[in-house]
């Protein structure tokens, strides 16, 4: 099976920071089989990236992704007041399709 | 505008048995891969198994495999899950969700099922 890691698994941070959380596989996935989700409490995951940099339909643009291989960032450029959530990255290269552990972005 | 929404959950008797069901709208459901993810609590998602648009072909977590059954029928726009031999670690939030393109990007509200005697 191929293993997701994800660092940090917790961070805190001010409105307007910059925020990168990274990713990576036990193998390479490509390009088109790594995606990032948003979960708030009590809700379900929200798709934010699909094939590593491609965001999703009405995701705003301070959310970016890059990476290739085994490696993978997601990006906010300017945090939010309403980007304080878990966030988890997918691959869907080859079953079972795991998860990351999360990374749960916490006000500082 | 894509629509999932499961039922059936519940609490079950270890060993008992469940059967969730996810009825689609908004889009055309047999063009779709579909999937089930189950979340426990305070953890992580947890990808269990998926079946393509015919129904043809279909994958299981490990940890799931020979107690669960994932089906559809494509003439009623829904998706099962046949859930025997329950066990408290099944106990989670499972959520029906759309395949496009290798990615999973519309989520059920999702269906608690809690395994405890």
């Amino acid at each position: 099976d191929i293993q997701m890691t994800q660092s940090p698994s917790s961070l805190s941070a001010s409105v307007g920071d910059r925020v990168t959380i990274t990713c990576r596989a036990t193998e390479s996935i490509g390009n088109h089989y790594l995606s990032w989700f948003q979960q708030k409490p009590g809700k379900a995951p929200r798709l934010l990236i699909f094939a590593a940099s491609n965001l999703e339909t009405g995701v705003p643009s301070r959310f970016s992704g890059s990476g290739s291989g085994a490696d993978f960032t997601l990006t906010i450029s300017s945090l939010q007041p309403e980007d304080f959530a878990t966030y988890y990255c997918q691959q869907t290269s080859s079953v079972p399709f795991t998860f990351g552990g999360g990374t749960s972005v916490e006000i500082k | 505008q894509v629509h999932l929404v499961e039922s059936g959950g519940g609490l079950v008797k270890p060993g008992g048995s469940l059967r969730l069901s996810c009825a689609a709208s908004g889009f055309s459901f047999s063009d779709h891969y579909m999937a089930w993810i189950r979340q426990a609590p305070g953890k992580g998602p947890e990808w269990i198994s998926y079946i393509s648009s015919s129904g043809a072909t279909i994958y299981y977590a490990e940890a799931v495999e020979g107690r669960f059954t994932i089906s559809r029928d494509n003439t009623k726009n829904a998706l099962f899950l046949q859930m025997n031999s329950l066990r408290a670690e099944d106990t989670a939030v499972y959520y029906c969700v759309r395949d496009r393109y290798s990615t999973y990007d519309s989520w059920g509200q999702g269906a608690l099922v809690a395994v405890s005697s």
